[in-house]
């Protein structure tokens, strides 16, 4: 089955500086994957996506990276804001099958 | 489009008692997706519609759940004969085509005293 793991479950950084939270998944027939921000209390919100036939994509002040040679995405975000702590979700989407798979999430906080 | 909208926001409830929450989805969304997660720990797959076919279950939706979608549109998760290890945040998801990302609502928290 389909496992992911976060490298950091819990990132520290100053606000403005940069912020890099790393995933890996394991399901190579993973074609679609998704960035999800979660604050206390309230569901998983959709930050940003990737396909497997992209390495990189930008968005507001983030960037997603993915490497498919070893299973690996990384979500930046520049000038990290306090607005940004949270917790954030990698969830793969399999190329066959219905369902978006979590990992545990990186908890990110911003220092002000 | 409001997004997706889950009733109640909170639940608290004795062991043994049957809740259910209801799920609004995003109108246009003919997929709908049920997850529960705990503290700590991310999002896990309940259940899924399409339309109001129910299409795939979780081995974690045992037979005291389950799950509507009547009219394609709105959505129920009934629990009967709560326990304690209920106790868990109850997440919907819609999405639209197959190339799009699930959009979440707010969640139901249910608290099994």
């Amino acid at each position: 089955g389909e496992s992911v793991g976060l490298h950091l479950p819990t990132l520290s950084v100053q606000e403005g500086d940069n912020s890099i939270i790393n995933c890996a998944y394991s399901n190579s027939a993973s074609d679609y994957f998704i960035w999800y921000k979660q604050e206390s209390g309230k569901g998983p919100q959709f930050i940003i996506d990737i396909r497997s036939n992209m390495d990189k994509r930008q968005g507001q002040r983030v960037t997603v990276l993915l490497n498919k040679t070893v299973k690996h995405l990384s979500l930046q975000i520049a000038a990290t804001q306090p607005g940004d702590s949270a917790v954030y979700f990698c969830a793969p989407y399999p190329r066959y099958g219905n369902k978006l798979v979590f990992g545990a999430g990186t908890i990110l906080r911003v220092k002000s | 489009d409001t997004g997706v909208s889950q009733d109640p926001r909170h639940k608290i409830t004795k062991r043994g008692q049957n809740v259910t929450f209801r799920c609004d989805p995003i109108s246009e969304h003919n997929r709908l997706y049920w997850y529960r997660q705990t503290l700590g720990q991310g999002p896990e797959f309940l259940t899924y519609f399409q339309n109001e076919a129910q299409l795939e279950k979780s081995r974690l939706l045992s037979d005291r759940f389950s799950a509507e979608r009547p009219k394609g549109s709105f959505s129920t998760l009934e629990i009967q004969r709560t326990e304690q290890g209920d106790s868990a945040m109850y997440l919907c998801a819609s999405r639209g085509d197959s190339n799009s990302p699930l959009h979440f609502g707010n969640g139901t928290r249910l608290t099994v005293t």
